[in-house]
């Protein structure tokens, strides 16, 4: 199983600032790699996969980039409905695909 | 807009059987593009993936959990199910449904339901 590993467990950041969260996988998983956000008592919802492609309705400030087995969600200017927990997640090795412990981006 | 919605007891008693379904609305189960997936959140902690089924192409489970695991399908109904068996404390959990595609990236999620096991 591919252990993922998401750091800071928390960050915290100024409106307006730029946040930078990390994601390494204990092996390779190329770009098949996915971010996630999730808000309190909220299901998580698609942000970024193949490590860089902004799903669907996704702001241009999210960007996602890095393969192998270091990755970056990068926000560029955060605005306070960015407050969430986010998770990254690996699609290269089933079974099982496997998440991060997620990191909560709090604003400042 | 396919939407998921699921359903059943929120508590279990230790050693039972929990027992979800996951019911789409606004789109085909049938679904080529579609795996139906069931994940799963220990609260304050991270996702945890319990299995997938695609219809005409089986199932596929968790390692961890799959002795213990039967997702099904019932395509009359456009819903799919979730049995987890011999439940224990560590299976507490609010568990998802969601549409994943082929590649494991997930589409789309349930809201989510607490099931939580105790005496």
């Amino acid at each position: 199983e591919i252990v993922m590993t998401q750091s800071p467990a928390t960050l915290s950041v100024s409106p307006g600032e730029r946040a930078t969260l990390s994601c390494r996988a204990s092996q390779s998983v190329s770009i098949n790699l996915a971010w996630y956000q999730q808000k309190p008592g909220q299901a998580p919802r698609l942000l970024i996969y193949h490590t860089s492609t902004r799903a669907t309705g996704i702001p241009a400030r999210f960007s996602g980039s890095g393969s192998g087995t270091e990755f970056t969600l990068t926000i560029s200017s955060l605005q306070s409905e960015d407050s969430a927990v986010y998770y990254c997640q690996q699609y290269n090795n089933w079974p099982p695909w496997t998440f991060g412990q997620g990191t909560k981006v709090e604003i400042k | 807009q396919v939407q998921l919605q699921e359903s059943g007891p929120g508590l279990v008693k230790p050693s039972q059987t929990l027992s979800l379904t996951c019911t789409v609305s606004g789109g085909s189960i049938s679904s080529a593009f579609y795996y139906w997936s069931w994940i799963r959140q220990p609260a304050g902690r991270g996702l945890e993936w319990i299995g997938r089924i695609y219809i005409g192409g089986g199932t596929n489970y968790n390692p961890s959990l799959k002795s213990r695991v039967t997702i099904s399908v019932d395509t009359s109904k456009n819903h799919f199910s979730l049995r987890l068996s011999s439940v224990s404390a560590a299976d507490t959990a609010v568990y998802f449904c969601a549409g994943t595609l082929a590649q494991g990236i997930i589409d789309f999620w349930g809201q989510g339901t607490q099931v939580t096991v105790s005496s």
